[in-house]
């Protein structure tokens, strides 16, 4: 059974302070990996994607994937309590276009 | 020009009764999603149906059942309500072998 495994946090983290999220995944035929950002009591909803090994950048987001360790971050610079949301991690079904969500991280920036 | 809706927002029943809630999208994806998300926040997938292919999670009970009258609408039918069934039910869509989803509002079921 595919997993997605993320702690639960919450993680809490002061305004302009880096936040660090991670994610394993137990899959390794898994080629795709997203971030959901949901914040509570709305829908989850796609911040970032990556698809390669390494690191990819959007705006104070980076994405960072290992497949070799199948493990997968996220990385938000300049943290605002606007920040403040659960995380999803998503991995794709290797081969199945259904995605398997990790449980989330709970992200508290304060002031 | 809200891409992925869903109605009802909210819906309070009792146990036993049959409901049903609606999902449109108008993104002109191929590929439409049920998940149910649970008090602890776990968003599991329920159903994956495009207009070839019908996935069912087979952990979901067959009192679930999906209903597409065409590409746009994913309707979720649910017969015999029971305590459990109490979340927030979401629906979500995607182009065809992509994985990227779009998620709706959600639909908080509570069964009393």
């Amino acid at each position: 059974q595919k997993e997605v495994e993320q702690n639960s946090g919450p993680l809490s983290v002061p305004e302009g302070a880096i936040a660090s999220l991670n994610c394993t995944y137990s899959d390794r035929g898994s080629q795709s990996f997203f971030w959901y950002r949901q914040y509570s009591g709305k829908s989850p909803e796609l911040i970032m994607f990556i698809y390669s090994n390494g690191d990819k950048e959007d705006g104070r987001f980076t994405a960072q994937l290992n497949k070799a360790s199948q493990y997968v971050s996220l990385l938000i610079r300049d943290s605002q309590p606007s920040d403040s949301a659960t995380y999803l991690c998503a991995v794709d079904g290797g081969g199945s276009y259904i995605p398997t969500f990790g449980r989330g991280t709970s992200l508290i920036v304060h002031p | 020009d809200t891409a992925v809706s869903q109605t009802p927002k909210y819906l309070v029943t009792q146990m036993g009764n049959d409901k049903s809630i609606k999902c449109e999208q108008n993104l002109g994806h191929d590929t439409m999603y049920w998940y149910k998300q649970d008090s602890k926040k776990f968003l599991k997938i329920m159903f994956s149906y495009n207009n070839k292919e019908l996935i069912i999670n087979e952990t979901v009970p067959n009192r679930f059942s999906p209903k597409s009258p065409d590409k746009a609408h994913l309707n979720l039918h649910i017969n015999s309500l029971e305590l459990g069934d109490s979340a927030v039910y979401f629906c979500a869509s995607s182009q065809e072998g992509a994985y990227e989803q779009y998620f709706g509002p959600g639909t908080r079921l509570t069964v009393t």
